[in-house]
This record gives C-alpha cells, structure tokens and sequence, in this order.
C-alpha cells in the first residue's frame, strides 16, 4: 500500500494569515484529491489536483481561498488562504495509485487551528 | 445498542459480538461504494468496497452488502475486537466523476470488553 504524507501534522495560526500545508505520495499515482473534515463530521473533497493545470474545485470551495498546486505526479500542495476561525478543520489528501485503480488511500491529515 | 451523538451516531458492541453498520447512500447513479475505518488522529483507511453489480462481497472478518432498491450498503464485522473501535465511513462513485468521494456521515463504534 501507498505511504502518504502529510506536512505539518498540526498548526495553529492567527486569523488573516495562510498556511501551505504539503502532500507527497511514495507510489505512482493517477490522481490526488484534497478533503476537508470538520471537527466530529465526515469528510468533504475541496477539489482535484491536476497535474501541471488549475485544479477543479467543487461546489463552495473556490481557488482564490484554496490555492492548489500539483507540479509533478506525486506531490500536491492546499493552500489555506486568509484564514478565519471557521476553517479550523482536519486537511487530508488523498491518492489513487496506478496500481491499484480504484483503491483511494488517505494522508493523516493536517489538524488546522485558526485563533 | 445505536445512539445519536453530538455529531457522530454511535454502536456499542461487546467484544467477540458481531457489529453492523448501516448506511444510507445519495445518488442512485452511483455504481461504487467504498467503506473506510478512521482512528483517532489518523486517516480513513480502506477496509472493503463493492460494485454496483454485486450485492455482497466478504474479506476478512468484514462483509459488505449493497441493496440499492433503497440505497441502503451495510459493513458487518465478525467477532468484534477492541482494534475495530474507530469512526466507519461509507463512501460512494460514479462514473463521471471517478474518484470523487462522497461520504456518508460516519459511526462511532465503540467496542467493550
């Protein structure tokens, strides 16, 4: 199975600051994902991280707040941007290997604190 | 027995019991389901998935059924350990958007001695 990992593993930040947070896969990889979970919640998928092109965002997350980037197949970076208290969340991403198609494995994720 | 939580529904099973989770999936285009166990501090990890055309499928001490009349997939563990206590999710694809996960919104279960 796929090692992915995470940095940092946790933060605290002030409000209006932006905090990079970076995902690097040890396998092939066909796509990468970034998912924010919210305190005792499930998780939702912020957007796809395109190799090399924008990133394609779902309903309620825009770039200008999450920049992503993806330039080579393994690595990825979200980008917390003007952070509120609100987004004080858990980031995971998560990775489709090529190996393995369908099987979706996930980082541990970063534990965000806004103040 | 089943309790609603602040967030999380909750399952408590006597260790060596067998434990059944149940979910309730969206979109009756989706055509594959994923189960995932999360620990504390930890990523959700897969633990078994199931296509659309099948209605069961077994790994080791976990069985998945599908029975999408009413979008209804279940987990069941046989002789529940005190390593299965974690928060399960099940999560569901199509093929449109392949890859894309959405999860239902997860059992705490809680396994005592």
């Amino acid at each position: 199975s796929a090692v992915i990992s995470q940095k940092p593993s946790r933060d605290i930040c002030q409000r209006g600051t932006s905090l990079t947070i970076q995902c690097q896969v040890d396998s092939q990889v066909t796509m990468m994902f970034w998912y924010r979970q919210q305190p005792g919640q499930s998780l939702t998928l912020i957007a796809t991280a395109n190799q090399g092109s924008e990133a394609t965002y779902e309903s309620g997350f825009v770039i200008d707040k999450f920049p992503i980037s993806r330039p080579n197949l393994t690595f990825s970076t979200l980008t917390v941007s003007n952070m509120s208290p609100e987004d004080s969340s858990i980031y995971l991403c998560s990775a489709l290997l090529a190996i393995s198609y369908n099987e979706q494995f996930f980082g541990p994720g970063t534990r965000l604190t806004v103040l | 027995g089943e309790s609603v939580g602040l967030h999380l529904p909750t399952l408590s099973v006597q260790e060596g019991d067998n434990s059944i989770i149940n979910c309730a999936y969206s979109n009756s285009a989706s055509d594959y389901f994923i189960w995932y166990k999360q620990e504390s501090g930890k990523g959700p990890q897969f633990i078994i998935d199931i296509r659309s055309n099948m209605d069961k499928r077994q790994g080791q001490r976990v069985t998945v059924l599908l029975n999408k009349t009413v979008k209804h997939l279940s987990l069941q563990i046989a002789a529940t350990q005190p390593g299965d206590s974690a928060v399960y999710f099940c999560a569901e694809n199509w093929d449109d958007s392949w890859g894309k996960l959405q999860f239902g919104a997860g059992t705490q279960v809680v396994v005592t001695p």
